[in-house]
């Protein structure tokens, strides 16, 4: 069975500073990857994810993150962050072999950007 | 599209009374997810159907959740009888043709006092 762990419930950071949200996951096959954000009072939205090719993906607002297999991780790196980038980020995988393609998601790291 | 829609956004009510959230996918999705968030718990997937057909619901906490989806483009989550430690934010999701991503509606604040 798939599991995801993020390591941190929250990472406080000042503007323009960057950051790395920590994504760990456990499978015996092969998976997917993702990583979803969640604004105050709305729901979570794809950020990006990994299904195959170059292990290093980006998103369309300076977020990115690298599958490394042999970790086991899916960090999430942004070198410059800001005030807008406050929500709480989840990490989720799912496994090549799971016929619904199930997402399994981490507890969420509620980034915490300050002025 | 609009998007997933949910309703309603917000829902406070008492003790043991019934509670009804309504969820509409995006049009062409064939699976469909409900979802609970709580500080306490996270994010738990209580029940998903594919093809308007329950498929794994061991995901809901007990006999007072039910979930229905009775064609297409509608589904409800029922509680009955409500309890204050069901209060959590519920969301709905769907997608369509596998690419990895759920798409959520804004999810119902359900709060029973």
């Amino acid at each position: 069975a798939q599991s995801v762990t993020q390591l941190d419930s929250q990472v406080p950071v000042f503007e323009e500073a960057p950051v790395e949200l920590r994504c760990n996951y456990s499978s015996s096959v092969s998976v997917y990857l993702f990583w979803y954000v969640q604004y105050p009072n709305q729901g979570l939205q794809l950020l990006l994810k990994y299904l195959s090719g170059s292990t290093l993906v980006e998103s369309i607002n300076g977020f990115e993150a690298e599958f490394n297999k042999s970790q086991t991780s899916f960090h999430l790196r942004k070198p410059s962050v800001h005030i807008s980038d406050t929500a709480e980020y989840f990490c989720a995988v799912s496994e090549y072999d799971n016929a619904g393609n199930m997402l399994t998601f981490g507890g969420g790291t509620r980034l915490m950007v300050k002025p | 599209d609009a998007g997933v829609i949910q309703s309603p956004r917000h829902e406070v009510t008492e003790m043991g009374q019934e509670v009804t959230l309504r969820c509409k996918p995006i049009s062409g999705h064939d699976y469909l997810f409900w979802y609970r968030q709580t500080m306490m718990r996270g994010l738990e997937l209580l029940i998903y159907f594919n093809n308007n057909v329950p498929i794994d619901d061991s995901g809901m906490p007990e006999d007072r959740f039910s979930a229905k989806m009775p064609n297409a483009s509608f589904s409800t989550l029922k509680i009955q009888p409500s309890e204050p430690r069901d209060s959590a934010v519920y969301f709905c999701a769907s997608r369509g043709v596998y690419t990895g991503e759920l798409f959520f509606g804004e999810g119902s604040r359900l709060t029973v006092l």
